[in-house]
């Protein structure tokens, strides 16, 4: 039983790229949360999705970047003409239903470190 | 201060002595949780504690939360220098998002 899946797990963009970040969460979980790591910190959360629906993104910038968790295929974290601050590690977690909120637990996936030049 | 800060930010310890580390929160919770990080890679999750409850073990860790105080304790016995790595708190209170602090970096040597 595979863990949550990340690819890539490293990305090297140039300022003004765009870079893909990709997620498939566990088998049978239908939720998946991104969140963003800059060195020396706390992971800070973007957004919560399931199939198809964005349920949560207060923690994302307002713009260049998007996210998507389509029927079929993982859910993608798009940045859009990335600059420097846009480095980091970005990390997808999925969770079965949350039974609301009772019960949370929330499976990480290894990240993905995108550097930009 | 934010959701979720853990101090002390950097903790050194012998090999078998025990390592504590605190967290506190600011609003109402439904569960409060300790994960690992080793340097580099992704979160390992470590042990949840449910609001109701006020002490949990599993191996030689043990949470404690006080959710008068919005404080959680992470103690680990008999350290190990596999022990190595940085650990978070993450509250849980806030829809289904997780709320972390910004990590104990643990140090134990050999």
């Amino acid at each position: 039983n595979a863990g949550v899946m990340q690819n890539p797990r490293h990305l090297v963009r140039r300022r003004g790229q765009e870079a893909r970040l990709r997620c498939s969460p566990m088998k049978g979980h239908s939720h998946v949360y991104w969140y963003r790591q800059l060195p020396e910190e706390g992971l800070k959360f973007m957004v919560y999705l399931q199939k198809e629906n964005i349920i949560d993104e207060s923690g994302m910038p307002k713009e260049r970047f998007s996210a998507e968790f389509p029927k079929e295929g993982p859910s993608i974290l798009r940045i859009q003409q990335v600059v420097r601050g846009d480095s980091a590690a970005y990390f997808c977690a999925s969770s079965v239903w949350p039974q609301g909120g009772v019960y949370n637990e929330q499976f990480f996936g290894p990240g993905t470190r995108l550097t930009v030049l | 201060s934010q959701q979720g800060e853990e101090d002390p930010q950097a903790l050194s310890i012998q090999e078998g002595e025990n390592a504590t580390m605190n967290c506190s929160y600011k609003t109402s919770i439904n569960n409060l949780q300790w994960y690992r990080q080793n340097s580099g890679r992704g979160l390992v999750h470590l042990i949840l504690i449910r609001s109701n409850e006020r002490e949990k073990h599993s191996g030689r860790l043990r949470v404690t939360l006080d959710t008068s105080k919005k404080s959680s304790s992470l103690l680990i016995t008999a350290s190990r220098a596999a022990d190595t790595a940085s650990y978070f708190c993450a509250t849980d209170g806030i829809g289904s998002r997780l709320t972390f602090g910004e990590g104990t970096q643990l140090t134990v040597n050999p």
